[in-house]
């Protein structure tokens, strides 16, 4: 499976400010994915970024929230914009490969003041 | 109702026995079927894919899908203490997407 990485691994952040995550993979991927995962809760799925198009977001959330990058087949970039201390959460990248799998990135843990 | 469903636990076995997970899913159509596991502050890893009725074996874990009754297992033979986490069951929605949706993950403890 592809090697993942993201940046950075945590922060804390002051409401109302904004985060880029950055999320780097060893080889080219089609599909990339954002998801949060709030304290002692399961995965919710952000958007889906394909390189070359706009990411498709999830009902709940919105581009001028979560802004996303998908540059070139190996990079991503979410935003958490204009944050409150409800953004506070594990923000994780995955890519897609062979029939339907997913891999996932080491994850940001954020936390807004 | 939710698309993924399973017991949070936590389940707690002894060192050396089975651990038996189970998962029911809604949306008949769906392909699909994963297991991650997930340790406490990590991200999860997946351990298992299924995709056909029947069983699938891998070391000590095995997959078992039943597509007519919407569910999915994930056996773990002699259970070790490292097994300890949080297994996640996912399922691809079948959207040409490659999107999952995940249950909300059940604790597994096992004892030495």
């Amino acid at each position: 499976s592809a090697v993942i990485s993201q940046k950075p691994s945590r922060d804390i952040c002051q409401r109302g400010t904004s985060l880029t995550i950055q999320c780097q993979v060893d080889s080219q991927v089609t599909m990339m994915f954002w998801y949060r995962q709030q304290p002692g809760q399961s995965l919710t799925l952000i958007a889906t970024a394909n390189q070359g198009s706009e990411a498709t977001y999830e009902s709940g959330f919105v581009i001028d929230k979560f802004p996303i990058s998908r540059p070139n087949l190996t990079f991503s970039t979410l935003t958490v914009s204009n944050m409150s201390p409800e953004d506070s959460s594990i923000y994780l990248c995955s890519v897609g490969q062979g029939r339907d799998e997913q891999f996932f990135g080491p994850g940001t843990r954020l936390t807004v003041l | 109702q939710k698309e993924v469903e399973q017991n949070s636990g936590p389940l707690s076995v002894p060192e050396g026995a089975i651990a038996s997970l189970n998962c029911t899913y809604s949306d008949r159509v769906s392909q699909s079927f994963f297991w991650y596991r997930q340790y406490s502050g990590k991200s999860p890893e997946l351990i298992m894919s299924i995709y056909s009725n029947g069983d699938k074996e891998d070391g000590r874990f095995t997959a078992q899908l039943n597509k007519a009754s919407q569910y999915v297992s994930l056996l773990i033979r002699d259970s070790q203490p490292s097994d300890s986490a949080t297994y996640l069951c996912a399922v691809s929605l079948n959207t040409g997407f490659q999107k999952l949706v995940f249950g909300t993950g059940t604790r597994l403890l096992v004892s030495p």
